[in-house]
């Protein structure tokens, strides 16, 4: 059965440090993946997709870049965090681009 | 871009009474999803419908399509305590030879006991 990690779950920084949010899924290849953040208890923002290795697609513009060294893993990341990058952070795959997507449990990031 | 609007945006409701949420678009999609999200953790997909009038069934849970495929609804019948959650749902939308899920921003239910 296929299943999809991220890690920390938890996370507080100061503002203007780095950032390294890492998702993996395992049990499914070339998977489409996903960064969406979620404000408190509402709907999900899509961030960045990937369709394959090295293949990012950015939806938003913003303070954060996304990476897919590996097939089935994908990085969100930030040289420098501003207050307004908080959030509730999820991964997302899917077989296809119309197919039901499966979520990790996500990272809860607090910047001071 | 299509939106999708969920209604209401929260709900506190007694345990055993029935609910109706909405999801609506002034587009059309191929299909829709539906999720429900439980506090710190990711959503978790209840059903897809994909036919104009489709109406599927979970348990106390009833979903339908509407016949334009332009919005649909989720039935809860004598809610419980564990059908609290944000529930969510997704439009798929086609865009030339893409496609895209599309979003609503949720529906919070409190079910109390």
């Amino acid at each position: 059965s296929q299943t999809i990690h991220q890690w920390p779950a938890t996370l507080v920084q100061p503002v203007g440090s780095p950032l390294s949010l890492e998702c993996t899924v395992e049990g499914t290849s070339n998977p489409n993946l996903y960064w969406y953040r979620q404000a408190a208890g509402r709907g999900l923002q899509l961030l960045f997709y990937s369709v394959g290795i090295g293949q990012i697609s950015s939806e938003v513009p913003q303070n954060l870049s996304a990476s897919r060294p590996q097939d089935r893993q994908f990085i969100l990341s930030s040289k420098k965090l501003l207050l307004s990058d908080s959030g509730f952070y999820l991964c997302a795959w899917t077989r296809g681009n119309n197919q039901p997507q499966h979520f990790g449990d996500g990272t809860r990031l607090s910047i001071l | 871009t299509q939106l999708l609007e969920q209604s209401p945006q929260f709900l506190s409701i007694q345990e055993g009474e029935n609910l109706t949420v909405y999801c609506n678009s002034s587009s059309v999609f191929s299909s829709l999803q539906w999720y429900r999200q439980e506090p710190g953790e990711g959503p978790v997909l209840l059903v897809t419908v994909v036919t104009g009038g489709e109406v599927k069934k979970l348990k106390r849970l009833t979903f339908q399509f509407g016949d334009a495929r332009k919005d649909s609804s989720l039935h809860i019948t004598a809610a419980q305590p564990g059908d609290t959650g944000l529930y969510l749902c997704a439009g798929v939308e086609h865009a030339g030879n893409n496609r895209k899920l599309i979003w609503g921003l949720g529906t919070s239910l409190a079910v109390n006991p």
